[in-house]
């Protein structure tokens, strides 16, 4: 069984400050860790897809990191606007295999 | 064309009915998932198509029947279904570089 967990569970960030949160995984056989905004009642919504230790992605304010050899993955968002309020989920899935494991998320709320 | 196309979007049926779930994607990804989700929690795997084949069975109840007509068709047939199975039904393909594409999903509401 693949645990992928996240943290904190939820967060409330003042308007304008900047915040992360993480995402663990299992570190063995890793292939591939996604992260996804997603708003309830809606379709989750991809932000990043990382492969390779090291891997830093961007879009706008939001960036990631990876380190595949300890199994961690931190999500930052610079300068929280209220439209960030969602949450943020995080899946791993590992060699040769489709199916993407999925954390319980971090609920972020953005205090204006 | 990145887009997984669903329908419908919303279904209510009873019980005894027969209904099926439509999904259709044009992007040629070889994979193509059926997800459960539940109020505020994640996507939950029900099954995964891999060119065509059904590849992944998460012991899902039989009364959830999938069929992959062709690569880009994936459809998820229903019958005597329960109250507990109302639920957001998600799509998703899988890319050659792992990103997961999802649809807009359809409400399922059993009544």
């Amino acid at each position: 069984i693949l645990n992928v967990e996240q943290s904190p569970q939820s967060l409330h960030v003042q308007e304008g400050d900047s915040t992360n949160f993480t995402c663990s995984f299992p570190s063995s056989n890793f292939y591939a860790l996604h992260w996804y905004r997603w708003e309830t009642a809606k379709s989750p919504e991809a932000l990043f897809v990382m492969t390779l230790n090291g891997d830093e992605k961007k879009k706008g304010r939001i960036s990631a990191t990876l380190n595949t050899k300890e199994g961690y993955s931190y999500l930052y968002i610079k300068g929280s606007q209220p439209e960030d309020s969602a949450t943020y989920l995080c899946a791993f899935n590992n060699f040769g295999n489709e199916k993407l494991t999925f954390g319980t998320g971090t609920r972020l709320t953005i205090i204006p | 064309d990145t887009e997984v196309t669903q329908t419908p979007k919303h279904l209510v049926m009873g019980m005894t009915n027969k209904k099926s779930l439509k999904c259709e994607q044009h992007m040629g990804h070889r994979a193509m998932y059926w997800y459960k989700q539940k109020a505020k929690k994640p996507p939950e795997l029900m099954f995964v198509y891999s060119y065509e084949k059904l590849s992944i069975n998460e012991s899902v109840p039989s009364r959830f029947s999938p069929e992959c007509p062709n690569s880009s068709l994936l459809n998820l047939h229903l019958h005597a279904l329960q109250p507990e199975d109302s639920a957001l039904y998600l799509c998703a393909t899988l890319s050659p570089t792992y990103e997961q594409y999802f649809g807009p999903g359809t409400r399922l509401t059993v009544t």
